[in-house]
């Protein structure tokens, strides 16, 4: 059981280029989220989404793009890179049940970090 | 909107000693999870321990425990007999448990807490 799985998990960006940032989970998780952490800023969230074809903005969405075509995978894409979106990115999914507190519990990828020049 | 406030951002404690990290919320939801994550230098986020809101038994894991005041909006994590791998940054985290059309999954963080723990 891999859980969640980040790839890369280094990238160094021109400003301008374009790149995804890749997220798996076998769990067959519902929720998948991204989240970013900057220093002194804790982690906030970027983009989630609730399943298959569905997916919403977080707290800080300008700049990323999303898209959920399988329970497996949630993609993040920086269409044009900006030195402001440095950072350590994180994937997190859980189940989406409001029953069991247990299994509402978020696992959390490796994180990638992305630095932009 | 609900925050999450970690107003210590650096705390030391002598290793077998007891450390408390503190965590403050608002909301004015009365269905809600709080939890504790620890990120060690490896990034890996943890967690730590987790609470329901409607659950009055402050929840405890091993050395970990937390204060729970549901009135006061406080939720602090207490460490106890402090080992030199719990130095890490901590996060105090709020998740609704309402059903707002799937926003409740998402986390809201505090800045985080960075604990050394000292030999």
């Amino acid at each position: 059981n891999a859980g969640v799985t980040q790839t890369p998990k280094f990238q160094v960006l021109k400003t301008g280029q374009s790149m995804t940032l890749q997220c798996a989970q076998d769990m067959n998780h519902e929720y998948m989220s991204w989240y970013r952490q900057d220093p002194g800023m804790g982690l906030r969230l970027i983009h989630y989404s609730v399943g298959a074809g569905i997916t919403d903005q977080g707290e800080v969405p300008n700049g990323y793009n999303v898209s959920r075509s399988t329970t497996e995978d949630f993609p993040l894409r920086l269409l044009s890179a900006a030195p402001s979106q440095t950072s350590v990115y994180f994937c997190a999914s859980s189940y989406f049940l409001r029953a069991a507190s247990g299994a509402n519990v978020l696992t959390f990828g490796a994180g990638s970090r992305l630095t932009v020049l | 909107a609900q925050t999450v406030t970690q107003s210590q951002p650096e705390m030391s404690v002598q290793e077998a000693e007891t450390v408390t990290l503190s965590c403050t919320y608002d909301t004015s939801e009365s269905d809600y999870y709080l939890f504790w994550y620890k990120q060690p230098p490896s990034r890996q986020m943890i967690l730590v321990i987790r609470q329901e809101a409607y659950k009055q038994q402050n929840a405890t894991e091993n050395r970990f425990s937390v204060n729970f005041q549901k009135a006061a909006k406080s939720f602090s994590l207490k460490i106890s007999d402090s080992q030199l791998g719990d130095a890490a940054m901590y996060f105090c985290a709020y998740r609704s448990g309402g059903n707002y059309g799937g926003s409740q999954g998402n986390l809201i963080f505090g800045k985080g807490t960075k604990l050394s723990v000292k030999p």
